[in-house]
């Protein structure tokens, strides 16, 4: 069964300062794609990022980044410069072939000024 | 690019009663739409997958003929949640696929309807 566990039910950073959630997945697939997405108070989800199991080249947008390690399926997102509105829950997802995106149970990222 | 609505944004409807929940993509067409059931401080929890012009296919433990999906277009989908009871309130997310070769699996989110049954 394809899960994701995302172990860190909350965390908490300083303005300005850096901060990594951690996500792990269990697949026996070897293509397959990756997402971060954010859901502000508002629950609109907002794709941060997404990296293609293909790629070996972590994917990075603006003050996001990923470390994602193929083989110890791994995937972790790396926030640099931390703002306030950056403060949400987090969900990886996990997504295969024509099948549903599977998530974790959310990181909650509070931000403190 | 990529948006996708859902309307209403927020109901409320007395137990017994039905309510449809729209999901439009606005400036693409998809083939597939998913909807998302979210309770508070949960994850995301998939009810259906949705294929324009065929039947849904429905997660384990969703009943199908309480939760009506109707993909009648690339653009529309439709969740009418029937004989509504109060455990049916929660907060009802739809998603749709792009499906492009260069990204195939990434899902565009609508903002969302919050259901309260009373």
């Amino acid at each position: 069964a394809q899960t994701v566990t995302q172990s860190q039910p909350e965390m908490s950073v300083q303005e300005a300062e850096t901060v990594t959630l951690s996500c792990t997945y269990d697949t026996s697939e070897s293509d397959y794609y990756l997402f971060w997405y954010k859901q502000p108070p508002s629950r609109q989800m907002i794709l941060v990022i997404r990296q293609e199991a293909y790629k070996q080249q972590n994917a990075t947008e603006n003050r996001f980044s990923v470390n994602f390690q193929k083989a110890a399926k791994s995937f972790s997102l790396k926030i640099s410069d931390s703002q306030l509105g950056d403060a949400a829950m987090y969900f990886c997802a996990w997504a295969y072939n024509n099948n549903d995106m599977r998530f974790g149970a959310g990181t909650r990222l509070t931000v403190k000024p | 690019g990529a948006v996708v609505s859902q309307h209403p944004s927020w109901v409320i409807c007395k137990s017994g009663t039905s309510v449809k929940i729209e999901c439009r993509s606005l400036d693409f067409q998809a083939t597939t739409m998913f909807w998302y059931r979210q309770f508070p401080k949960q994850s995301l929890m998939l009810m259906a997958t949705s294929n324009e012009g065929s039947k849904a296919t429905y997660e384990q433990g969703v009943e199908k003929d309480k939760f009506l999906i109707n993909h009648a277009s690339l653009t529309l989908s439709t969740l009418t949640v029937t004989s509504a009871h109060p455990e049916d309130s929660s907060f009802y997310i739809c998603s749709a696929r792009l499906g492009l070769a260069e990204n195939p699996y990434e899902q565009y989110f609508g903002p969302g309807t919050r259901l309260t049954v009373t």
